[in-house]
């Protein structure tokens, strides 16, 4: 399998569940990220791991909890979600966190929080 | 701080008919600029970029110049396909904002048969 690869790719939740969601690259990429995309929203960046190590977190409440355990696999733990967290949610991955490195995505997880 | 202005859509159009989307830019220093594609039930992929002033980044027909003087990357394509449908993002990343992606709103195109 190549490129990078996120399951599931739908889930509904309560807002009482916990769940997680995993993003998995194949690129040999040391930079990955986790991305909200809400409907008539810009895409926020919510999370940057380097190296494996979190060099982002752009004010993301806690109910959010990223883990990075290797350089090749992203997850983003859930638990105590609001409706308002409903959105697509997006793992990049790129080369290394430099500016100019082209970053390949995944096709996302559709999240609703019931 | 870093932004992008993208043009809101949607933009339809027939097959065939010439596409411009403008985009605009408010960075520090001299970022790389970016359009990413996203097609339904899919998630973002880099359709082309620039990283220096003047640069013209092109792929599968599309083109965008970096245009310092007027801070824009519009993109264009000659003649569209019904395949071309898809939201259109524009993207700045600079070391100033610590590389980070900055995305516009994204326009969506429907191209008509």
């Amino acid at each position: 399998e190549t490129g990078v690869t996120q399951t599931p790719r739908h889930l509904v939740m309560g807002m009482t569940n916990k769940k997680s969601l995993k993003c998995e690259q194949h690129l040999g990429h040391n930079a990955m990220y986790w991305y909200k995309q809400s409907a008539k929203k810009p895409l926020e960046l919510m999370f940057v791991y380097s190296l494996e190590e979190r060099v982002e977190n752009n004010s993301v409440p806690s109910r959010f909890s990223p883990e990075c355990p290797n350089s090749s696999h992203l997850f983003l733990h859930l638990h105590t979600l609001q409706p308002e967290d409903s959105a697509l949610y997006l793992c990049a991955s790129s080369q290394d966190d430099r500016g100019t490195d082209t970053q390949y995505f995944g096709p996302g997880t559709r999240l609703t929080v019931l | 701080g870093n932004s992008v202005t993208q043009m809101e859509g949607p933009v339809t159009l027939s097959e065939e008919a010439f596409l411009t989307i403008n985009c605009t830019y408010t960075a520090t220093g001299y970022p790389s600029l970016f359009w990413y594609v996203q097609y339904p039930g899919e998630g973002l992929q880099l359709l082309l970029k620039a990283t220096k002033a003047d640069d013209k980044g092109s792929n599968k027909g599309f083109e965008a110049t970096y245009r310092k003087e007027t801070t824009s990357f519009h993109l264009e394509k000659g003649s569209v396909q019904v395949s071309d449908s898809a939201v259109y993002f524009c993207a700045l990343s600079g070391k100033a904002a610590g590389n980070k992606l900055t995305f516009g709103g994204g326009t969506r195109v429907l191209v008509k048969p």
